[in-house]
C-alpha cells in the first residue's frame, strides 16, 4: 500500500504570507495526486487535480507542482478564507488519503 | 446545478447492517464514476471505494472489501453504500462524491452521520 505523509501537520501562516503544503509518497505516484481544502463543518472540495491542474472556480493563488514521490500545495498569498485543513490524495496504486494539514492564521 | 444529497445515516447497534443513499441531480449521473469516502469524528478523510457507470467494476479499500458493498440505480439517480457487520470504528461522516477512477472527486455531498453505539 501506497502511504502519504503531509507536512508540517499544522501550519501557522499571516494573512498574505507565501504558504507550502508538503505530501510526500511512499513510492512513485506518477503525478497521480489531488489536493482537497475542507474548511470547518463543511464537505471536502477539490483545489488541484493531476498535481497542477486548478479546479475551475478556484483561486489563482492556489497552484500544486511535483513529481514521483515528492508534492507540494503553494498558496501564494494567504487570505483568511483559507483557514481549513487540504488533504492529498494518490490514485495512482489503490487510493489514499494523506493525513492533512491544518493552516492556520498566526 | 450538480447536487448529491446523501441520506439513511443515524445511530446503529453494533453488528448491525445499515444502507446509505446519495441521491445525485443536475447532471447525467450515468456517465461519471462515483464513489464514497468517510471521516472519523476529529480524524482525517478515508476513501471507501468507487463504482463505474454501468456497475461493472467497483473497487474498495482492501479492509472494507468483505463489510461494504457499493451499488447504483441509474434510473433512479442513486448511489448507495450497503453496511453490514457495523463496529464502533464505524463511526464517521459518510460522504458520496462525483468522480473516481482517474477523474477525481469534483462534487460532494454533504455527509451524513452514521454512529455504531449500543
Amino acid at each position: 500500500d501506497i502511504q502519504m505523509t503531509q507536512s508540517p501537520s499544522v501550519l501557522s501562516a499571516s494573512v498574505g504570507d507565501r504558504v507550502t503544503l508538503s505530501c510526500k509518497a511512499s513510492q512513485n505516484i506518477n503525478k497521480n495526486l489531488d489536493w482537497y481544502q475542507q474548511k470547518l463543518g463543511e464537505a471536502p472540495k477539490l483545489l488541484i487535480y493531476f498535481t497542477n491542474n486548478l479546479q475551475t472556480g478556484i483561486p489563482s493563488r492556489f497552484s500544486g507542482s511535483g513529481s514521483g514521490t515528492d508534492y507540494t500545495l503553494t498558496i501564494s498569498s494567504l487570505q483568511p478564507e483559507d483557514v481549513a485543513t487540504y488533504f492529498c490524495f494518490q490514485y495512482n496504486s489503490g487510493w489514499t488519503f494523506g493525513g492533512g494539514t491544518k493552516l492556520e492564521l498566526k | 446545478e450538480v447536487k448529491l444529497v446523501e441520506s439513511g445515516g443515524g445511530l446503529v447497534q453494533p453488528g448491525r447492517s445499515l444502507k446509505l443513499s446519495c441521491a445525485a441531480s443536475g447532471f447525467s449521473f450515468n456517465d461519471y464514476w462515483m464513489g464514497w469516502v468517510r471521516q472519523a469524528p476529529g480524524k482525517g478523510l478515508e476513501w471507501i471505494g468507487e463504482i463505474n457507470q454501468d456497475s461493472s467494476t467497483i473497487n474498495y479499500t482492501p479492509s472494507l472489501k468483505d463489510k461494504f458493498t457499493i451499488s447504483r440505480d441509474n434510473a433512479q439517480n442513486t448511489l448507495y453504500l450497503q453496511m453490514s457487520k457495523l463496529g464502533s470504528e464505524d463511526t464517521a461522516i459518510y460522504y458520496c462524491a462525483r468522480g473516481g477512477y482517474s477523474a477525481p472527486f469534483d462534487y460532494w455531498g454533504q455527509g451524513v452521520m452514521v454512529t455504531v453505539s449500543s
